[in-house]
């Protein structure tokens, strides 16, 4: 049972415009989300991350949306920029319990065209 | 420096034998774990450990075995290899369970 999905696996879009990369998750003891970006050869680095508390979080280029009601969590590139090429993964964590941790996704390969 | 170390990075071996990664993090944090990357580039979890005991322990056959020395190493000993196990091992840690984690490189383990 794949508690959190990425139901796109690439996206390809053109340097300079929105990338928006989807996730839904169905556990509603997920309360903490994050997306980590991984390029070839090396491990996944955090991204961004937000809150249940929260329905968006912003760092610079990145936004995080969040749909509680709709379990369902988007990331927005803008600008997009060809270093951004890479694989995103979605992750989810209930930090209440303990001993959480987090559950991700299978990554989305995100392609940005010069 | 290097926050979360693995070695070795790669790792190629005959069917039968008995291997072990390690982990090293120097974040000071208290929760470290283990994931395997298969080949549909899915990331799972494997196991979690904080302040050296496991708290995680996902269905994962027990020829895998992990060991926490302290705090700052977990290490992975793969007992019988098998050809499934063949994959990329990603060791990572968190200053608590659940919260942000820092990956390491990544072992690629081929087995033969």
């Amino acid at each position: 049972d794949q508690q959190v999905k990425q139901n796109s696996p690439s996206l390809s879009v053109q340097e300079g415009r929105i990338s928006i990369l989807n996730c839904d998750y169905t556990n509603s003891m997920f309360d903490y989300f994050l997306w980590y970006k991984k390029y070839p050869a090396e491990g996944p680095t955090f991204l961004i991350s937000i809150s249940s508390i929260k329905d968006k979080n912003e760092d610079g280029r990145f936004t995080v949306f969040l749909n509680k009601s709709a379990k369902h969590l988007s990331l927005h590139i803008v600008p997009s920029q060809p270093g951004d090429s890479a694989v995103y993964f979605c992750a989810a964590s209930a930090t209440r319990v303990h001993a959480g941790k987090s559950t991700f996704g299978d990554g989305t390969t995100l392609t940005v065209k010069p | 420096d290097t926050a979360v170390s693995q070695t070795p990075k790669y790792l190629v071996t005959q069917m039968g034998n008995d291997k072990s990664i390690k982990c090293e993090q120097n974040l000071g944090h208290d929760t470290m774990y283990w994931y395997k990357q298969d080949s549909k580039k899915f990331l799972k979890i494997m196991f979690s450990y904080n302040n050296k005991e496991l708290i995680i322990n996902e269905t994962v056959p027990n020829r895998f075995s992990p060991k926490s020395p302290d705090k700052a190493h977990l290490n992975l000993h793969i007992n019988s290899l098998e050809l499934g196990d063949s994959a990329v091992y990603f060791c990572a840690s968190s200053l608590k369970g659940g919260e942000t984690q820092y990956f390491g490189p990544g072992t690629r383990l081929l087995v033969l």
